[in-house]
């Protein structure tokens, strides 16, 4: 059974730093491309980091680019997200998801097939 | 950035309902469109991926249509429950893809 499992989230004061991990197993980690998602309060989704299998690729969103740092450790079936310079805009549940890795003659198809409970993250003073 | 606009943003609708989202691109993405359900402080949870392609253990009355800039998620007899938030995704454009804003299925 493929389970995701979030941990790290906390209350911070805006300015501050915060590192969530997400601990994968149940399927072959080094396998899949992994996400950060998050959602604020009440609101949509929002996709925040994306890391390939081995960790050399990775994607930001323009919100988050230069404050947050995706990477893994496939030794330890881990995901990180280091978040630096936090803003009351980046107060969300945080969810790691597995890529969905899918393939048609086409091309690669993207998606999150499995996901984590979240962990949330509050920016406050 | 690829914009993704759902309709409605919320409907109403009764068990036995026959229900249609329709997700709309700001350009054309081919077929790659992914349907999500959410439900209060839960996660999401895949539906259909590739536009059409139901995945593993989603209920055959869910179904996804469409390519190019518009897209639509049908539920067939309509359960207690799939009342929930309903998410279109696009994987097109360079990562992070975008969420549309959500369609709440209410009783």
């Amino acid at each position: 059974e493929v389970q995701l499992v979030e941990s790290g989230g906390a209350v911070v004061q805006p300015g501050g730093s915060l590192r969530l991990s997400c601990a994968a197993s149940g399927f072959t980690f080094d396998d899949h491309s992994m996400h950060w998602v998050r959602q604020a309060p009440g609101k949509g989704l929002e996709c925040v980091a994306l890391i390939n299998w081995d960790g050399t690729d990775t994607y930001y969103a323009d919100s988050v680019k230069g404050r947050f740092t995706i990477s893994r450790d496939n030794s330890k079936n881990s995901l990180y997200l280091q978040m630096n310079t936090l803003t009351t805009e980046d107060t969300a549940l945080y969810f790691c998801a597995r890529d969905l890795n899918y393939y048609e003659s086409s091309g690669y198809y993207g998606g999150f097939d499995y996901w984590g409970q979240g962990t949330l993250v509050t920016v406050s003073s | 950035d690829i914009q993704m606009t759902q309709s409605p943003s919320s409907l109403s609708a009764s068990v036995g309902d026959r229900v249609t989202i329709t997700c709309r691109a700001s350009e054309s993405m081919k077929k790659y469109l992914n349907w999500y359900q959410q439900k209060p402080g839960k996660a999401p949870k895949l539906l259909i991926y590739a536009a059409s392609r139901l995945h593993s253990g989603v209920p055959s009355r869910f179904s996804g249509s469409g390519s190019g800039t518009e897209f639509t998620l049908t539920i067939n007899r309509l359960q207690p429950e799939d009342f929930a938030t309903y998410y279109c995704q696009q994987s097109y454009s360079t990562p992070p893809w975008t969420f549309g804003q959500g369609t709440r299925v209410e009783i």
